[in-house]
């Protein structure tokens, strides 16, 4: 069936440091690729999504392009904040329902 | 690790009857759940979050005394669509946030609700 393997965490870095959390799938047909944020305390937030090949996600200053011949999507941001630690779901979504990455936290330090 | 059971994963219902939806969590306590739905190929939507002992807290144009959701205790909040319709036939799906632990938060397996 459709899985979503993720980067595994937790991930720890300086304020400006350029991020990457990997994202590679498995899926018949042509899904839907999506990146949630879950904050503290919140549910998730979409960050950004693609739904077909070759499109670009992007999202205050988040960006993930659909790669279907490595299928893969990852997240990437050329200099993190503070702000941005949370923790990062890759998803994917064929029709019926919804696979989710195990999820990477995310913690940047000042 | 982390594990929510939710169930069923799929269900079927007529018109106007109620159905319920649970998910547990199997070897940690969760303070916090978090339940979505989601149409085909479209992101999740947030639909409320359940605090145990208290009442959930419902997402702007989510009907409470349509969708009743339940936090009884630190492992099981339930989801009852009352009176269903064909247009809440969608996926469900649920996230635990885990009262202790570096990760945070986990989901669970969904269910596909189809109303006929």
């Amino acid at each position: 069936g459709d899985s979503v393997t993720q980067m595994e965490g937790p991930v720890t870095l300086s304020e400006e440091a350029f991020l990457t959390i990997n994202c590679t799938y498995t899926a018949t047909g042509y899904p839907s690729l999506f990146w949630y944020v879950q904050y503290p305390g919140e549910g998730l937030q979409l960050l950004l999504k693609a739904t077909k090949a070759d499109d670009k996600g992007s999202n205050k200053g988040f960006e993930a392009t659909y790669r279907k011949e490595t299928t893969s999507f990852h997240l990437e941001k050329g200099s993190v904040q503070v702000s941005d630690s949370a923790v990062y779901f890759c998803a994917l979504s064929g029709g019926n329902d919804m696979r989710f990455g195990a999820g990477t936290r995310l913690t940047v330090k000042p | 690790g982390a594990v929510v059971s939710q169930h069923p994963s799929w269900v079927i219902c007529k018109s106007g009857t109620s159905v319920k939806i649970e998910c547990r969590s199997l070897d940690f306590q969760a303070t916090t759940m978090f339940w979505y739905r989601q149409f085909p190929k479209q992101s999740l939507m947030l639909m409320a979050t359940s605090n145990e002992g208290s009442k959930a807290t419902y997402e702007q144009g989510v009907e409470k005394d349509k969708f009743l959701i339940n936090h009884a205790s630190l492992t099981l909040s339930t989801l009852t669509v009352t009176s269903a319709h064909p247009e809440d036939s969608s996926f469900y799906i649920c996230s635990a946030s885990i009262v202790q632990s570096n990760y945070g938060y986990t989901f669970g397996s969904g269910t596909r609700l189809t109303v006929v």
